[in-house]
């Protein structure tokens, strides 16, 4: 079984300050790693993800996660935050699988940003 | 392409009643999921589809029933409704099978939700 935990419900930062959101995860076997982003009132949208190969990931607005396997950590960072990144992260688990596998998620993290 | 579509996006029944969610799986796709995600928390897995058979359950009483159709849409049922049911329901929809390989099955692309509120 799997289970993800985030350590923070909330996490309160200023613009342009750097921020890092803490995942950390159990499993018995190998697993795909994930971070999901919700905005007010929309469904998930995958951020970015770590399925093998280099441990540091990276989405497109300039977010990165490293994969920590003797942590069993993948936290996420991000060096200087904008308005527009205030949203809800969820950090969530797969195993790997042929046929398509349940995501496990974590319950959440609010990333609030003052200007 | 189109992405995944759901329906109806506000729903409001009331304790006892039945209700039918919707969901239109991305081109391509065969497999849907969906989850539970109830206020403050994060999605909770509900049950699975694969090329119209159930391929996974969580913890969910029988009252959650399911649906997959040939063209790989999806129906989410709840029968006997309770306050606790309150929630929104996402459907996530990604290909799965032996050719696709296996990280693209576990590669989900999520719906808008559907917010149901039971009285």
């Amino acid at each position: 079984a799997q289970s993800v935990t985030q350590l923070d419900s909330q996490v309160p930062v200023f613009e342009e300050a750097p921020v890092e959101l803490r995942c950390n995860y159990s499993s018995s076997v190998s697993v795909y790693l994930f971070w999901y982003v919700q905005y007010p009132n929309q469904g998930l949208q995958l951020l970015l993800k770590y399925l093998s190969g280099s441990t540091l990931v990276e989405s497109i607005n300039g977010f990165e996660a490293e994969f920590n396997k003797s942590q069993t950590s993948f936290h996420l960072r991000k060096p200087s935050v904008h308005i527009s990144d205030t949203a809800e992260y969820f950090c969530a688990v797969s195993p790997p699988s042929i046929r398509a596998s349940k995501i496990i998620f974590g319950s959440g993290t609010r990333l609030s940003i003052r200007p | 392409e189109t992405g995944v579509t759901q329906s109806p996006t506000h729903l409001i029944k009331t304790r006892g009643q039945q209700v039918t969610l919707r969901c239109s799986s991305q081109s391509g796709h065969n497999t849907v999921s969906w989850y539970q995600q109830a206020l403050g928390q994060g999605p909770q897995f509900i049950f699975q589809y694969y090329r119209e058979e159930e391929n996974g359950r969580g913890n969910f009483p029988p009252r959650f029933s399911g649906l997959q159709f040939p063209n790989y849409s999806s129906e989410l049922n709840v029968n006997a409704l309770e306050l606790d049911d309150s929630a929104l329901y996402l459907c996530a929809s990604s290909l799965g099978g032996a050719t696709s390989g296996s990280f693209r099955g576990n590669e989900q692309f999520f719906g808008p939700g559907t917010r149901l509120t039971v009285l």
